[in-house]
């Protein structure tokens, strides 16, 4: 069984659109999530991270985490081409720095 | 603030050498972990090193070895190079004191084994 589960996509959505992405954790005990960010041929660079439940706002995007559900969740307002890329959903469960990584969901914005 | 460093960048190797990577974390930042990412595995954690003490470590075989350096800076071993080990490898750093501590990425050895 996965640890950190996300939809590998492709997610289309139209230019201007509300992108959803969403991402479930096996470790009921998890206390950090983050949400990064991956061009094509880059490293990952860190969007958002969260740490209590609900919502969290940053600019167009919003992460929510609802820990009883074991779910987290990215929305991306206004969607632009340029937010095309693969998203990568991170939960640390072990303490200081163990992070495991989900595979990531491709996101594609149509103009 | 400059961000994390890795070098080299780029690296050809062929099976049954070793290769050592290097990243310089961000000034101030006393964690950093490596991670190996491939196209069919995604990013999988190697190892995580603190004071230059190895905290945490993930499922590799012992191979893959690393170091931190009392300058925080790391390094990371790979010995008798295979095939599979053909892959991005990333260095990320973090303040390191608490779990919830954001990690960020260096710009990744991409190393290719013929």
């Amino acid at each position: 069984q996965k640890e950190v589960e996300q939809n590998s996509g492709p997610l289309s959505v139209p230019e201007g659109a509300i992108a959803s992405l969403n991402c479930t954790y096996s470790d009921r005990g998890s206390q950090s999530f983050f949400w990064y960010r991956q061009y094509s041929g880059k490293s990952p660079e860190l969007i958002m991270s969260i740490y209590s439940n609900g919502d969290k706002e940053d600019g167009r995007f919003t992460a929510q985490l609802n820990k009883a559900s074991q779910y987290v969740s990215l929305l991306i307002r206004d969607s632009q081409p340029s937010d095309s890329a693969t998203y990568l959903c991170a939960v640390n469960s072990g303490g200081y720095q163990k992070v495991t990584f989900g595979t990531g969901t491709k996101l594609q914005v149509i103009p | 603030k400059a961000g994390v460093t890795q070098t080299p960048r780029y690296l050809i190797k062929t099976r049954g050498q070793q290769v050592t990577l290097s990243c310089s974390p961000i000034s101030g930042h006393r964690s950093v972990s490596w991670y190996q990412q491939t196209p069919g595995q995604g990013l999988q954690f190697l190892f995580e090193y603190f004071s230059e003490t190895q905290r945490n470590k993930g499922n590799f075989p012992g191979r893959f070895s690393g170091r931190q350096f009392s300058n925080s800076r790391s390094e990371m071993n790979v010995s008798t190079l295979e095939l599979g080990d053909s892959a991005l490898y990333l260095c990320a750093s973090s303040l390191g004191w608490t779990g919830g501590n954001e990690q960020f990425f260096g710009p990744g050895t991409r190393l290719t084994v013929l």
